[in-house]
């Protein structure tokens, strides 16, 4: 069953402009990721928070999860056209390390 | 240098029609998966294999067949092909006790 659900499903904004994409999710996690997927290609992993952990940098990205709200949210700043791709969160909830996906936000950064 | 691949890109074949997906990872990985990803982009596990034994196997009909020979290599077999089966289909591999997945590139199905 899809565990995440993400908002918006679609987003487009000016290069240089920040772009924040929200997941929630239904059940107690191990962690979460954040992949991106550019058209046509495969998912490529951009980030993993532990539920332990509530914020998290990398480069221009800023995770932060909230445990209680079950939700988290992806922050992108100064964008660049070439971030145009979908954005996917990806709990991790058992011990099979079954990753279930949520349905994704399409970002599009106009040039 | 290619750290997940599949082969074929692209599938094109008729119902009824029974066809293989070859997915290879150099990266050492021993855990292997095989999703569904429909027209919505929403993308659902189908099988996951560790060190080539089954460990996830989500409802997926039994005309859908994962074969892993090694380690390094899980194909995936369907039998009497469906137009419901279009879609693109996608390889992953982790570390075991590592979350993070590497994705091949995916192969477009399509049934006509």
């Amino acid at each position: 069953s899809q565990q995440g659900e993400e908002d918006p499903q679609a987003l487009s904004i000016q290069e240089g402009e920040n772009a924040t994409m929200n997941c929630s999710y239904k059940t107690s996690i191990n962690n979460l990721q954040w992949y991106r997927q550019n058209s046509g290609r495969g998912l490529v992993h951009l980030i993993l928070i532990r539920s332990n952990e509530r914020e998290k940098h990398s480069g221009r990205l800023r995770v932060t999860l909230d445990t209680s709200k079950k939700s988290s949210s992806l922050l992108i700043t100064a964008s660049r056209a070439a971030d145009t791709a979908s954005y996917f969160c990806a709990t991790d909830s058992g011990s099979a390390r079954q990753l279930t996906f949520g349905s994704g936000t399409q970002l599009t950064v106009l040039p | 240098d290619t750290a997940v691949s599949q082969t074929p890109k692209y599938l094109v074949t008729q119902m009824g029609n029974d066809k293989s997906i070859k997915c290879e990872q150099n990266l050492g990985h021993d855990t292997m998966y095989w999703y569904k990803q429909d027209s919505k982009k929403f993308l659902k596990i189908m099988f996951s294999y560790n060190n080539k034994e089954l460990i996830i196997n989500e409802t997926v009909p039994n005309r859908f067949s994962p074969k892993s020979p090694d380690k390094a290599h899980l194909n995936l077999h369907i039998n009497s092909l469906e137009l419901g089966d279009s879609a693109v289909y996608f390889c992953a591999s982790s570390l075991r006790g590592e979350s993070e997945q590497y994705f091949g590139p995916g192969t477009r199905l399509t049934v006509t």
